[in-house]
């Protein structure tokens, strides 16, 4: 099973809501990913877990926060968002310690904030 | 820091034709991954193929083939046999072989279209 997902496929959320973001995998990958990608361009990293521990946060807004319950499961919080943060969402998962280190990515969510 | 240049924004081939894909980077590493994402209109970024910075022969998965010169910072990918199914978005990716659990480094992709 070489599969990522993610829900929901399309999120439309008003400046005051909280939503959240679900992407779990099965592969047995210790990292996983969370990318922005707007229109024509190529995704943007945001967060990296690294068994189940935060290894990188690129500067990452507040109104957006991870959480990695488990090493499946990975979330994104939404609150407050801008109008601006309207995009692809991406996640992706890969193992840690393995000489290939592809990334696995699921189809996305689809996100617009009115 | 490293940094992944697609020159080419956009490109079309004939479909059954043989279309190359551009891509250069630059590192001050000798231990590192490349490679090539495709993305469908159905948003899937999907792998097409990986090179290993240490092996010299080029990888090759079925129609997709690389061109990887090392020395140039070039890796290049060849698509023969172009079928409708290969329009999507190209990504060429680059990866640290030092950190694990480390990003990708994304060029900005080329477009390619196939016309029947």
């Amino acid at each position: 099973d070489t599969e990522v997902t993610q829900t929901p496929k399309h999120l439309v959320m008003g400046m005051t809501n909280k939503k959240s973001l679900k992407c779990e995998q099965h592969m047995g990958h210790r990292a996983m990913y969370w990318y922005k990608q707007k229109a024509k361009k190529p995704p943007e990293l945001m967060f990296v877990y690294s068994y189940e521990k935060l290894s990188i946060n690129e500067s990452v807004p507040s109104r957006f926060s991870p959480e990695c319950p488990n090493s499946s499961l990975l979330n994104l919080h939404l609150h407050a968002l801008q109008p601006e943060d309207s995009a692809l969402y991406l996640c992706a998962s890969s193992q840690v310690r393995l000489v290939t280190y592809e990334q696995y990515f699921g189809p996305g969510t689809r996100l617009t904030v009115t | 820091a490293q940094t992944v240049t697609q020159s080419q924004p956009e490109m079309s081939v004939q479909e059954a034709e043989t279309v190359t894909l551009s891509c250069t980077y630059d590192t001050s590493e000798s231990d590192y991954y490349l490679f090539w994402y495709k993305q469908p209109p159905s948003r899937q970024m999907i792998l097409v193929i990986r090179q290993e910075a240490y092996k010299q022969q080029n990888a090759t998965e079925n129609r997709f083939s690389v061109n990887f010169q090392k020395a140039a910072k070039s890796f290049s990918l060849k698509i023969s046999d172009s079928q409708l199914g290969d329009a999507a978005m190209y990504f060429c990716a680059y990866r640290s072989g030092r950190n694990y659990g480390q990003n990708f480094v994304f060029g900005p992709g080329t477009r390619l279209s196939v016309l029947p």
